[in-house]
Order: C-alpha cells, then structure tokens, then sequence
C-alpha cells in the first residue's frame, strides 16, 4: 500500500546510457514532482506536472524528459548520461489544495 | 542563490531534553512553510507545517514558531526521543506550489 513507489531504488549505469526512472502514486493526487539531491545534499526541484501537463521546468538539461502517461504515473527518462547526473531522484505528489508533497523512497543514481 | 537556509548542519541534544532546529529564508513572496523528516535511504516525510498568517503550530511533540519579521522559522521538538534522530528539511514554498529546500540539520539524540 505503498502511497509514492519509485523503481529502480539503485540504478548504476555508464556514461553515455540512457535510462529510466519510473514512479507511481497512489493517493489520487494530480500533481507529481521530480526533486534531485545533489552531492551537497539539497533538494532541488525539477519537473512539475498536473494531470499529465507540464507546469514547471527548472532549467534541467533536455537529456532529461519526464513523461506522465497518467496523473498516477511520472516517469523520468534521461539520455546520454553523465557523470554529473550522479545523486539520488525523489518522485513525489500533492493534492489539489494542499501543500506538502508526499514523497517516494528516492532512486540513488551512479554513473560510472 | 539559497531562498531557504539551514545555517547548522548538525545538532546533537540528549534524550528528553528540547531540540531546537532553525531556518531562515530570503524570500518575502513565500507564505508557508513545512518541516520533513528524512531517515537514512528514506524519502522526506512531512511533518509539520505553518501558513504565513500565523506564529505558530503545535502537533504534539513538535512546534513550528514563525517569525516573518525577521524572516526565520524553527522547529521545536520536546521532549526529544532517539527516535527523532534524522535529518530535517526546512521548506518554504509560495503559490506556485513549488517547494524551496533548505540544505538540511542532521539531528542526533542521545540516549
């Protein structure tokens, strides 16, 4: 009954690959976010979408496209990667109306 | 350009006694603010939040105090169990529902 799942909870891949990132949510929200942690540990927003529509995009590199099937579902595809891409992604979601995002168990990503 | 800081990244209290973690931030146009715990391979968990029209929350154990004249919130948790040894999230956002992390405060409480 997990409420935000992200798959694959490790990912290490070369530089170069392209890989993706999958989340789902269950709590009938319409709103999902990606969220990158960095080395320094800050969290920084990077998509946003409400009901499958694209609402924020923060300057992120366009190796990266998040796609959303669905409002339960945004996933994160990411083409020639880097060694930069390196840190762990967190899938998150919010209902309308309210403000705190509830977030997924995170994707630690290594690029080698 | 940090909006929201967390100007200590640690701090250590003992078992039962009151662990105060602060967070200032820069931008005037924010008008709520919450607080996450975050564990070790975990996502953030929400924990507590406060609107801009008010001073203060309280949700048992934990009590966010707003100061919005100086710009600065802090997180109270009293008393403090080993169990709340974490890393804690100030966040800020406005009305684009976005949300502006601090860097985080790893708690540790000692037993």
């Amino acid at each position: 009954d997990t409420a935000v799942s992200q798959t694959p909870k490790y990912l290490v891949t070369q530089m170069g690959n392209d890989k993706s990132i999958k989340c789902e949510q269950n709590l009938g929200h319409d709103t999902m976010y990606w969220y990158k942690q960095d080395s320094k540990k800050f969290l920084k927003i990077m998509f946003s979408y409400n009901n499958k529509e694209l609402i924020i995009n923060e300057t992120v590199p366009n190796r990266f496209s998040p796609k959303s099937p669905d409002k339960a579902h945004l996933n994160l595809h990411i083409n020639s990667l880097e060694l930069g891409d390196s840190a762990v992604y967190f899938c998150a979601s919010r209902d309308r109306g309210n403000t705190e995002a509830f977030f997924g168990q995170g994707t630690r990503l290594t690029v080698v | 350009d940090q909006q929201v800081k967390q100007n200590s990244p640690s701090l250590s209290v003992q078992e039962g006694r009151i662990s105060i973690l602060n967070c200032d931030y820069t931008n005037s146009m924010f008008d709520y603010f919450l607080w996450y715990k975050k564990y070790p391979a975990e996502g953030p968990t929400f924990l507590i939040s406060i609107s801009s029209i008010k001073d203060k929350n309280e949700d048992g154990r934990f009590t966010v105090f707003l100061n919005k004249s100086a710009k600065h919130l802090s997180l109270h948790i009293v008393p403090s169990q080993p169990g709340d040894s974490a890393v804690y999230f100030c966040a800020a956002t406005d009305s684009s529902y976005k949300l502006i992390f601090g860097s985080g405060t790893r708690l540790l409480v000692r037993p």
